[in-house]
């Protein structure tokens, strides 16, 4: 089984310039989450969605971050404009869906973001 | 306030030993999930194992057990027999209700195997 992708791996920009991340979940999970983890911290959530709907954003700085997910499958995280304290890690995960507290998120490998 | 409190922010054991790895939390509901995730230096999160805050028994997979002790809200990541390749950071978690919100890391616990 196919685990979650997430491209690309790195990225460095300046700031105030714009950046997509995407992923795509491991098949048939119909939640998908983006996190941040910034250097020596756990991930935060930033969204969570459930199919193609959002269920959590509330730590989403929606300034300028945005998060689509329009066919309940792939998923794309936006950043615009960038800021030197986006600088992190950009974690993708997906879960079966199925509302317990027991289910299990499933990682990707990130994409490491470096602003200048 | 901090909703998983992780108080050792690097470990360290000898190849073939055993090591726990403190996790305290806090919630005011019955109802709720431990995880702990591994993250080697390639990035990726690997969940290692789950405990349910009804669940009798402590948590066991392979070489991790949790200790639960729900009266006094830890869960501690038990590896015996400690491997090189276990060097990594280990994130707890949780997550408070049925519906997966709320799920909170850690701040993580950087453990280095000795050989």
């Amino acid at each position: 089984e196919a685990g979650v992708a997430q491209s690309p791996r790195y990225k460095i920009i300046e700031k105030r310039q714009s950046v997509a991340f995407w992923c795509n979940p491991i098949s048939g999970h119909a939640t998908l989450y983006w996190y941040q983890q910034i250097l020596g911290q756990g991930p935060k959530l930033l969204i969570q969605f459930q199919n193609n709907g959002v269920v959590d954003d509330s730590q989403l700085p929606k300034d300028r971050f945005s998060a689509e997910r329009l066919k309940g499958v792939d998923s794309t995280l936006k950043i615009q404009p960038a800021k030197l304290e986006d600088s992190a890690v950009y974690l993708c995960a997906s879960s079966l869906g199925g509302h317990t507290r027991q289910e299990t998120q499933y990682f990707g490998p990130g994409t490491r973001l470096l602003v200048l | 306030a901090q909703k998983i409190t992780q108080t050792q922010p690097g470990m360290f054991v000898q190849e073939k030993e055993a090591v726990t790895l403190d996790c305290t939390y806090d919630t005011s509901d019955q109802s709720y999930g431990l995880f702990w995730y591994k993250q080697p230096s390639s990035g990726e999160m690997i969940f290692l194992i789950y405990q349910g805050s009804y669940d009798e028994q402590n948590a066991t997979e392979g070489r991790y057990s949790l200790n639960f002790q729900k009266a006094r809200k830890s869960a501690n990541l038990v590896i015996s027999a400690s491997q090189l390749g276990d060097s990594a950071m280990y994130f707890c978690a949780m997550r408070e209700n049925n519906y997966g919100q709320n799920f909170v890391f850690g701040p993580g616990t950087r453990l280095s195997v000795l050989p």
